[in-house]
């Protein structure tokens, strides 16, 4: 069964302070790692797929990485508006299997 | 706007009700999921179509529960004899097709059962 785990729990960060979020995953075969941001009453907002180990994606102030046990979502130099809920999630090769298996993602608060 | 849109928004049902929750997923999407996300957890997979056909149901709690897609587009989760632990966003995910991985959500309905 796949199995996503994420830390930490909560993060609060100063405006312009640099972090990494951790989402640490167990799959069958991956077939995608999936990074998505929460803001408080809306449904979570699409931000990376990551596919194999060594593949780094960015935009903006974010990078994800990709290893064969993990991946991490790099802040740069974060602002208030990147306050969020960001939710990793992956997909597995096991067959019929359409869904994505969620972490309970992490809490990121800046402080302006 | 294009994206998936949900309804309603929030649901306040009583002990017992029944319940119809509407997703109108981005026009063209092949496949169309449903989750279900607790407070303060990450969304739980409840059950997934590939247009009309309904693949996978595995993520259902109970026969109370219930999802349709007569036609291949608009789905409808219908919840029968609502109890406390259904409180919960109910969250509605479509992706282009089922070699297109991203799925894109809805804001999500809110049931509250009191």
């Amino acid at each position: 069964e796949d199995q996503v785990t994420q830390s930490p729990e909560a993060l609060r960060l100063q405006e312009g302070e640099s972090s990494s979020l951790n989402c640490s995953y167990t799959v069958s075969g991956l077939r995608g790692l999936f990074w998505y941001r929460q803001d408080p009453g809306k449904g979570p907002e699409f931000l990376f797929t990551l596919y194999s180990a060594g593949e780094e994606k960015e935009k903006e102030r974010l990078k994800a990485t990709l290893t064969k046990k993990e991946s991490f979502l790099h802040i740069t130099a974060p602002k208030p508006e990147d306050s969020a809920t960001y939710l990793c999630a992956v997909r597995s090769y096991n067959f019929g299997n359409e869904k994505l298996t969620f972490g309970t993602g992490t809490r990121l608060t800046i402080i302006p | 706007g294009a994206g998936v849109s949900q309804s309603p928004r929030y649901k306040v049902a009583k002990r017992g009700q029944d319940v119809a929750l509407r997703c109108d997923p981005i026009s063209g999407h092949v496949s169309l999921f449903w989750y279900q996300q607790a407070l303060g957890q990450g969304p739980e997979f409840l059950t997934y179509f590939q247009n009309e056909a309904q693949l996978d149901k595995s993520g259902l709690p109970s026969d109370r529960f219930f999802a349709e897609r007569p036609e291949g587009s608009v789905s409808t989760l219908k919840i029968q004899r609502t109890q406390q632990e259904d409180s919960a966003v109910y969250l509605c995910a479509s992706s282009l097709s089922e070699a297109t991985d991203t799925q894109y959500f809805g804001p999500g309905t809110r049931l509250t059962v009191l």
